[in-house]
């Protein structure tokens, strides 16, 4: 069975600095890795999605994120942060085997200092 | 840009009463779900339903749940006689596909249910 590690409970970072998030995973085939964002009061909005083909992938509000198979790891970067990035983050697997359903993370909470 | 949608979005409800729980999930999906996260733990797979029936249902779906389309829109989680450890927020999501797959899982804003 999938499952996914976020070392981090909880960030703090200042505005305009730089943020990496932390996410390892375990399955044994190729994953479909996702990063999720749940700011406080509403859902899971997806940031950013891999499948396959180049390692490194885009996201929305200026996140990217890389998988590195050789480290079982699916970290989440922005260079910049603003203040409406306080969130909560969620690392999410999904296997092809199991209907695509998710394995998420625990979570990491993201503090922005001005 | 397309959105699912819950219904209510906080429900109290006395412990050993039934509750549903409603979504409308986008349009051109044919892939259902229900999640549920216990405050302060991770968000959890309960059930997945495509093609009118349940694909994958995980250890916490038992008896005391059940899901339906009972319509082409609307996609609901019941839970029977409800217990204290329900008090959770219950999200939805739905997919356009699964096969091929990048299609990702998009989410409601959830139904926080509190039991009492």
């Amino acid at each position: 069975a999938q499952s996914v590690t976020q070392p981090d409970i909880h960030i703090t970072v200042s505005e305009g600095a730089s943020l990496e998030l932390r996410c390892n995973y375990s399955y044994g085939a190729t994953p479909y890795l996702f990063w999720y964002v749940q700011s406080p009061g509403q859902g899971l909005q997806l940031l950013l999605k891999y499948f396959s083909g180049d390692t490194l992938v885009q996201g929305i509000k200026g996140f990217e994120a890389e998988f590195k198979r050789s480290q079982s790891s699916f970290n989440l970067r922005k260079p910049s942060v603003h203040w409406s990035d306080a969130a909560e983050y969620f690392c999410a697997v999904g296997a092809r085997s199991n209907d695509y359903k998710l394995s998420f993370g625990a979570g990491t909470t993201v503090t922005v200092r001005a | 840009e397309p959105e699912v949608t819950q219904t209510p979005s906080h429900q109290v409800t006395q412990m050993g009463q039934e509750v549903i729980l409603r979504c409308v999930p986008i349009s051109n999906h044919l892939y259902f779900y229900w999640y549920r996260q216990i405050l302060g733990q991770k968000v959890e797979f309960l059930v997945s339903f495509y093609n009118n029936e349940i694909s994958e249902k995980s250890e916490i779906f038992d008896d005391q749940f059940s899901v339906e389309r009972p319509d082409g829109s609307n996609f609901t989680l019941k839970i029977r006689s409800t217990k204290l450890e329900d008090s959770a927020m219950y999200f939805c999501a739905s997919s356009e596909s699964k096969t091929g797959a990048n299609q990702p899982q998009h989410f409601g804003d959830g139904t926080r249910l509190s039991i009492l």
